[in-house]
C-alpha cells in the first residue's frame, strides 16, 4: 500500500535548468495539491487539482507548471529553475470527500545553484 | 486574504509534563480544520479533522477541541514523551469552494527526557 509517492526525493539543479516532479497516489483520490515548505513560512500552495485533467493556481504559481494527464498521477514543472525555488516540495491528495484528511508525500528537497 | 496563526512557534517540555498549543482561525466561512503531526524528515501525518463548533477530538494522548464562532482551536498533550517532538500543524478549509487549504506555520515542540 504505497499511498503518495514522490519522486525524486533529492535533486540539485543549475539556473535555468529544467526537471519534473512526479507525484503519484495509489488511492483514487480526486485531488492532488502541490505544496513547498521554507523555512518560517509553513506550506504554500503551488497549484492543486480536482480531477483528471483539472488544474489551478495556488498562492505561489509563478515559475511552475502542473499537468494532471492520469488521475493518479500530478506532475509539477520547472522550466528555468532559478535559486529562489530552493525549496522542500511536497505533494498531497485526497478524497471527494472535504471532512477527510489530506496524505502527504515524503517530499522532495530541491536545491537550485 | 484569510490568515492561521499558531502559537507559540516552538516550545521544550519535559518528559511527563502536559502541554498546549493554539490554532487561531478566520471565524466566518468556516469547513473544517485539521491537525498534522510532522515528524523531522518525515510528512505530515492527519491527527484530527474537525467540523462542528465544540468538537473535541481525542487520539491517546493527544486531543483538540474547535471553537468556530471565536475561531481558535487547542491541541492538547497529555504526559509529553519524546516521541511526541514534532512540529504540529493546523490548517483551515474554508467553504468559499476553492479547495485549498490554509495552513499555519506549525508549533515545534521539543520534549526532553
Amino acid at each position: 500500500n504505497a499511498g503518495v509517492t514522490q519522486t525524486p526525493k533529492f535533486r540539485v539543479l543549475k539556473t535555468g535548468q529544467s526537471m519534473t516532479l512526479l507525484c503519484a497516489q495509489d488511492m483514487n483520490h480526486e485531488y492532488m495539491y502541490w505544496y513547498r515548505q521554507d523555512p518560517g513560512m509553513g506550506l504554500r500552495l503551488i497549484h492543486y487539482s480536482v480531477g483528471e485533467g483539472t488544474t489551478a493556481k495556488g498562492e505561489v504559481p509563478d515559475g511552475y507548471n502542473v499537468s494532471r494527464l492520469k488521475k493518479q498521477n500530478f506532475l509539477l514543472g520547472l522550466e528555468s529553475a532559478a535559486p529562489s525555488q530552493t525549496s522542500v516540495y511536497f505533494c498531497a491528495s485526497r478524497p471527494d470527500r472535504v471532512n477527510e484528511k489530506l496524505f502527504f508525500g515524503s517530499g522532495t528537497q530541491l536545491s537550485v545553484l | 486574504i484569510l490568515n492561521v496563526e499558531q502559537s507559540p512557534q516552538s516550545l521544550h517540555v519535559q518528559e511527563g509534563d502536559s502541554t498546549n498549543f493554539t490554532c487561531s482561525f478566520p471565524s466566518s466561512n468556516f469547513y473544517a480544520l485539521h491537525w498534522y503531526r510532522w515528524e523531522t524528515a518525515k510528512s505530515p501525518e492527519a491527527l484530527f479533522v474537525m467540523t462542528l463548533n465544540g468538537d473535541e477530538k481525542k487520539k491517546g494522548r493527544i486531543s483538540a477541541t474547535l471553537n468556530t464562532k471565536e475561531g481558535y482551536s487547542y491541541l492538547y498533550i497529555k504526559g509529553s514523551q519524546p516521541e511526541d517532538s514534532a512540529t504540529y500543524l493546523c490548517a483551515f478549509y474554508p467553504t468559499s469552494g476553492t479547495y485549498k487549504y490554509i495552513f499555519g506555520t506549525g508549533t515545534r515542540l521539543k520534549v526532553l527526557a
